[in-house]
């Protein structure tokens, strides 16, 4: 079966410090990738995607996330936090072949001032 | 674009009713709409996922009579809670597909209801 990890389930950082977000998927067909942000007792808000092409995707909010097939990962980044960030950000992959998405279980972005 | 909206977003139900939550896509046709659960501070789960006019497809351990879903146009898909108990409250969050939207694999979804069963 397919899985998504996602290392770190509470992640801090400075306020203008690089952010670093952490996804693994297990799949020997490289699925459709997503990073989605979701903040308290909202839904999930789509930040960026990956389906083929350019590996290195660039998302709202200054996101970005690079298709590492070799590595079967899909780290998310952005160069510098705001405090607006602070969220939960999960990773989700749909297998190739289905419509179905598998999240990962999440990691919790507090930035500190 | 692909506006998927929920109703109601909160909700307080006594133990042993039923409660009905609607997911609606606004500008769209929604091919397949899927249901989520989500306990705090965990992911989401699938519970099921449903296309237009067919029976709803459940995820093992999913109590299909207790979470009836029912997806009766293109537009809307309803997920009732028969017989609620308390560990039943949960955040329930849908999100739904369609087959001219971004190639047919990007779920757009819903604000979440949260359910609350005292």
């Amino acid at each position: 079966a397919q899985s998504v990890t996602q290392l770190g389930s509470h992640v801090s950082v400075s306020e203008g410090a690089l952010v670093l977000l952490r996804c693994n998927y297990s799949s020997s067909v490289p699925p459709y990738l997503f990073w989605y942000v979701q903040y308290p007792n909202q839904g999930l808000q789509l930040l960026l995607k990956y389906t083929t092409g350019a590996t290195l995707v660039k998302g709202i909010n200054g996101f970005e996330a690079e298709f590492k097939k070799s590595e079967t990962s899909f780290h998310l980044t952005k160069p510098s936090a705001h405090m607006s960030d602070a969220a939960e950000y999960f990773c989700a992959v749909s297998p190739s072949g289905t419509y179905k998405y598998i999240f990962g279980t999440g990691t919790r972005l507090k930035v500190l001032a | 674009g692909a506006v998927v909206s929920q109703h109601p977003s909160w909700v307080i139900c006594k133990s042993g009713t039923s409660v009905k939550i609607e997911c609606r896509s606004l500008d769209f046709q929604a091919t397949t709409m899927f249901w989520y659960r989500q306990f705090p501070k965990q992911s989401l789960m699938l519970m099921a996922t449903s296309n237009e006019g067919s029976k709803a497809t459940y995820e093992q351990g999913v109590e299909k009579d207790k979470f009836l879903i029912n997806h009766a146009s293109l537009t809307l898909s309803t997920l009732t809670v028969t017989s609620a108990h308390p560990e039943d409250s949960s955040f329930y969050i849908c999100s739904a597909r369609g087959s001219g939207l971004a190639g047919g694999y990007e779920q757009y979804f819903g604000p979440g209801t949260r359910l609350t069963v005292t």
